[in-house]
């Protein structure tokens, strides 16, 4: 089944703990990014990439780090998480950024404290 | 900077009405993608839209785009409860990056 798997679901840290929230594509999907979604703001993306190697900073990125070492995964880093951070965050990939429509992970709801 | 505005933000209708949920952007694109959230899911795509004048029908959900304009569309005709969600549309911030700008949805409530 196409799908984009993230993990974890659910997580509850504290201030300055670094963690990654993993995502992964098994689509063959060029392209893929993050998003964190906030009441009354909507989505709003942190990074994206287009390729293996080649990721670019979105509207909100500071705070957060990408790598994108394979094709298949996206793993968003916070090196230490601030209560600011806490948000619903969803993974997504697609076939060509520009063109196609995006699949989203089930989303991770991070509450950091 | 890449604006997307969303209106109305909140739409409550009865079923059997006809509604529009309106899109507009800031700067110049041509991709304009519409996507559905029901609560506490995911995001699922509906339309993507890829040149002006471009018309996309699914089921009892329309939408359009007028790139001149700077505005799509959702047209929702005879409501019924299952469309209650909240409708998101995206812009693709053309100029050389990737980067998609999402409005702040519209939450659709259908009652009986």
């Amino acid at each position: 089944e196409a799908q984009v798997t993230q993990n974890p679901r659910y997580l509850i840290t504290v201030t300055g703990k670094k963690l990654t929230v993993t995502c992964s594509q098994n689509m063959n999907h060029e392209y893929m990014s993050w998003y964190r979604q906030d009441p009354g703001l909507g989505l709003r993306q942190i990074y994206y990439s287009m390729n293996v190697e080649v990721t670019d900073k979105g509207d909100v990125p500071e705070g957060y780090k990408v790598s994108r070492k394979e094709k298949r995964n996206f793993p968003l880093i916070l090196e230490s998480p601030s209560p600011n951070q806490t948000s619903l965050y969803f993974c997504a990939s697609s076939l060509q950024g520009r063109y196609t429509e995006a699949f989203f992970g089930q989303g991770t709801r991070l509450t950091v404290v | 900077e890449l604006k997307v505005e969303q209106n109305p933000l909140f739409l409550s209708m009865q079923e059997g009405k006809n509604y529009t949920i309106y899109c507009n952007y800031s700067t110049t694109s041509d991709r304009l993608y519409w996507y559905r959230q029901d609560p506490g899911k995911s995001l699922e795509s509906l339309f993507v839209l890829l040149s002006n004048g471009a018309v996309k029908q699914e089921g009892r959900l329309m939408a359009s785009l007028d790139t001149k304009a700077r505005l799509s569309t959702l047209h929702i005709t005879a409501a019924v409860h299952d469309l209650s969600a909240t409708y998101f549309c995206a812009v693709d911030n053309k100029g050389g990056s990737e980067k998609l700008v999402f409005g702040k949805g519209t939450k659709l409530t259908v009652n009986p």
